[in-house]
């Protein structure tokens, strides 16, 4: 069964630094396209970072780039997305996205970051 | 970025009655290497991830009941809901994966009327 399990969620204060990971299982993930997307409170899904296998690739929105920045551990089956100079307005749940495979789009849970001093 | 424009925002269906999302890309999302649309459908419920409904546009996922489907093509794409059931009051976002970075519509809030 496909799990996705982000981690890392916290209070956090303005400018503030924080590394959320993304633990991946039950399938091949070093096969997989993987993507990150948030969700501000009551707010539509918002594109952050894509990044292809081996980490060859990465694709962005521009909102978050200079600041966050998205990577991965295919030994470990871990995606990560680290976020520094935090703003209050990057409160959010953020979710991680595998592409392809079984299901065309899989959904971890989400792990919500407020910033707020 | 293409933007993706749903409508309309909110709907309020009787129980059993359809109901119809329409979603507008900014450019084609048609690849005319494969003929599919780069298009998917959410549901998403208070406290929960999106859940996928639909994918290219039309292709239900496995276990979503067949009272969802999805049409259009290029630009101009439809979520229809058949019969509404009570368990499909939801927020229902629209996405792109032609291009990088995907885009999402601003979704629409369905209720029971």
């Amino acid at each position: 069964e496909v799990q996705l399990v982000e981690s890392g969620g916290a209070l956090v204060q303005p400018g503030g630094s924080l590394r959320l990971s993304c633990s991946a299982s039950g399938f091949t993930f070093s096969a997989h396209n993987m993507h990150w997307v948030r969700q501000a409170p009551g707010k539509g899904l918002e594109y952050l970072f894509g990044i292809s296998p081996n980490g060859r690739d990465t694709f962005y929105a521009g909102s978050v780039r200079g600041r966050f920045a998205i990577s991965r551990d295919d030994s470990k089956s871990t995606l990560y997305l680290q976020m520094s100079s935090l703003r209050t307005d990057d409160t959010a749940v953020y979710y991680c996205v595998k592409e392809g495979g079984t299901h065309m789009f899989y959904w971890g849970q989400g792990t919500l970051i407020t910033v707020s001093s | 970025d293409i933007m993706m424009t749903q409508s309309p925002d909110s709907l309020a269906v009787s129980l059993g009655e359809r109901a119809t999302i329409t979603c507008k890309s900014s450019q084609s999302v048609l690849y005319s290497s494969n003929n599919y649309n780069y298009i998917a459908w959410y549901q998403q419920k208070p406290g929960q991830p999106p859940k996928l409904l639909i994918y290219w546009a039309s292709i239900r996922e496995s276990g979503v009941p067949d009272r969802f489907s999805g049409s259009g093509s290029e630009t101009d794409f439809t979520l229809t809901i058949s019969s509404l059931q009570a368990e499909d009051v939801a927020v229902y976002y629209c996405q792109q994966y032609y291009y990088t970075p995907w885009t999402f519509g601003q979704g629409t809030n369905v209720e029971i009327k």
